[in-house]
């Protein structure tokens, strides 16, 4: 089984910050990997896929990076919709989710 | 635009069969380029994968739950639906359908959720 692996698990920062979550894979998956917001009580929503492609509707503030088994997801300025909890997810072999990043106003 | 809608009961015993139906309006779920998806979040918890099916019939399933999942699809309804025999509280949790886009693999729309409870 391939695991995904986030960190932090939680992040307090402000409006305006710039944003890092990392997502480690136990082995390399090329590039297929996808970041989902969630927000309480929400399905989760993509934002990027194939590790770096920004899912249309969603604002450019959002991008990601990576390929093999490090990959990062980057939010340049935080905006108060932001606050939420980040997901990646593995498709190179069955499907896989990070644990989550909670990200909160510090 | 396409749109999910889990539906089923809310409310499981344990050693029993939850059973749980996805419906899709807004395109048919015989279209090329897309798998369905089930997915599930304990309460308070993260996201699992429980499987996903073409709609030929094909299916793949987390191998951690294989031996107690079935996933099935309905195109004259336009509809899939998920089983999960021998349920434990464990398996409390909101079940998501999604759809899986077969390029791109990631799940691209989802249903709202519906929340299941394993309990006598």
């Amino acid at each position: 089984d391939i695991q995904m692996t986030q960190s932090p698990s939680t992040l307090s920062a402000s409006v305006g910050d710039r944003v890092t979550i990392t997502c480690r894979a136990s082995q390399s998956i090329s590039s297929w990997l996808a970041w989902y917001q969630q927000k309480p009580g929400k399905a989760p929503k993509l934002l990027i896929y194939k590790a770096s492609s920004l899912e249309s509707g969603v604002p450019s503030r959002f991008s990601g990076s990576g390929s093999g088994t490090e990959f990062t997801l980057t939010i340049s300025s935080l905006q108060p919709d932001d606050f939420a909890t980040y997901y990646c997810q593995q498709y190179n072999r069955y499907r896989t989710f990070g644990q989550g990043t909670k990200v909160e106003i510090k | 635009q396409v749109q999910l809608q889990e539906s089923g009961p809310g409310l499981v015993k344990p050693s029993q069969t939850l059973s749980l139906t996805c419906a899709v309006s807004g395109g048919s779920i015989s279209s090329g380029g897309y798998s369905w998806s089930w997915i599930r979040q304990p309460p308070g918890k993260g996201l699992e994968w429980i499987g996903y099916i073409y709609y030929s019939g094909s299916t793949y399933y987390n191998p951690s739950l294989k031996s107690r999942v079935t996933i099935s699809v309905d195109t004259s309804k336009n509809q899939f639906s998920l089983k999960l025999s021998s349920v434990t509280a464990a398996d409390t949790a909101v079940y998501y359908c999604a759809r899986t886009r077969v390029v791109g693999g990631a799940f691209d729309i989802w249903g709202q959720g519906t929340m299941v409870t394993v309990s006598s």
